[in-house]
């Protein structure tokens, strides 16, 4: 079955501090992978997309369809990044399967 | 504000009452999609719309799920005899085909 795993429920780090979020899907098909992002009292928002291959915000993610990963990193995080990250499946009819999110604090 | 909107955001009620939410997509989105999330899961799918066609649900919709899209424009999902189980946000996203999904801002549902 399709599964994405993000296996840090909360990430601490220092402002300035490298940032990777790690992600791992199943899938054996050709998988379309995002990074959805909320922040506090806002709404599930796109972060960025594979296929795209775009850095938004500083963030990037490289698929890796070896180790089945879809890692975001970003090497100086900042206050603002912190945030509940979802990264995400898209298979099929376009539905999205969501792993368990990550929260990010960024401490000053 | 040309987004999801989602109506309510938030409705308590009564174990073995019917709740009905409605979403409202971006005008020209042809393609619907409603999402559960509970504390500390991701959003999990439900149903999807391609205009008013019901194309698939998730075995998650029980039979007391129903949701419908007439004219294919707003859709409603209403859930009959609630459950403390039902108690989640509901969510709601929009795309045109094979586009990115943007999403409301959620109903939160709370049985009591």
């Amino acid at each position: 079955a399709q599964r994405v795993t993000q296996p840090e429920k909360l990430l601490s780090v220092f402002k300035g501090a490298p940032v990777e979020l790690k992600c791992n899907y199943s899938y054996s098909g050709s998988p379309e992978l995002f990074w959805y992002v909320q922040y506090s009292r806002q709404r599930l928002q796109l972060l960025l997309r594979h296929i795209s291959r775009e850095s938004i915000k500083g963030f990037t993610a490289d698929l890796n369809k070896g180790e089945t990963s879809f890692h975001l990193k970003k090497p100086f995080a900042q206050e603002e990044d912190s945030a509940m990250y979802y990264c995400a499946l898209s298979i099929d009819t376009d539905k999205l399967i969501f792993g368990t999110g990550t929260r990010l604090q960024v401490f000053p | 504000d040309t987004g999801v909107s989602q109506d309510p955001r938030h409705k308590i009620t009564k174990r073995g009452q019917n709740v009905t939410f409605r979403c409202d997509p971006i005008s020209e989105h042809n393609r619907l999609y409603w999402y559960r999330q509970t504390l500390g899961q991701g959003p999990e799918f439900l149903t999807y719309f391609q205009n008013e066609a019901q194309l698939e649900k998730s075995r998650l919709l029980s039979d007391r799920f129903s949701a419908e899209r007439p004219k294919g424009s707003f859709s409603t999902l209403e859930i009959q005899r609630t459950e403390q189980g039902d108690s989640a946000m509901y969510l709601c996203a929009s795309t045109a085909s094979r586009d990115t999904q943007y999403f409301g801002p959620g109903t939160r549902l709370t049985v009591l």
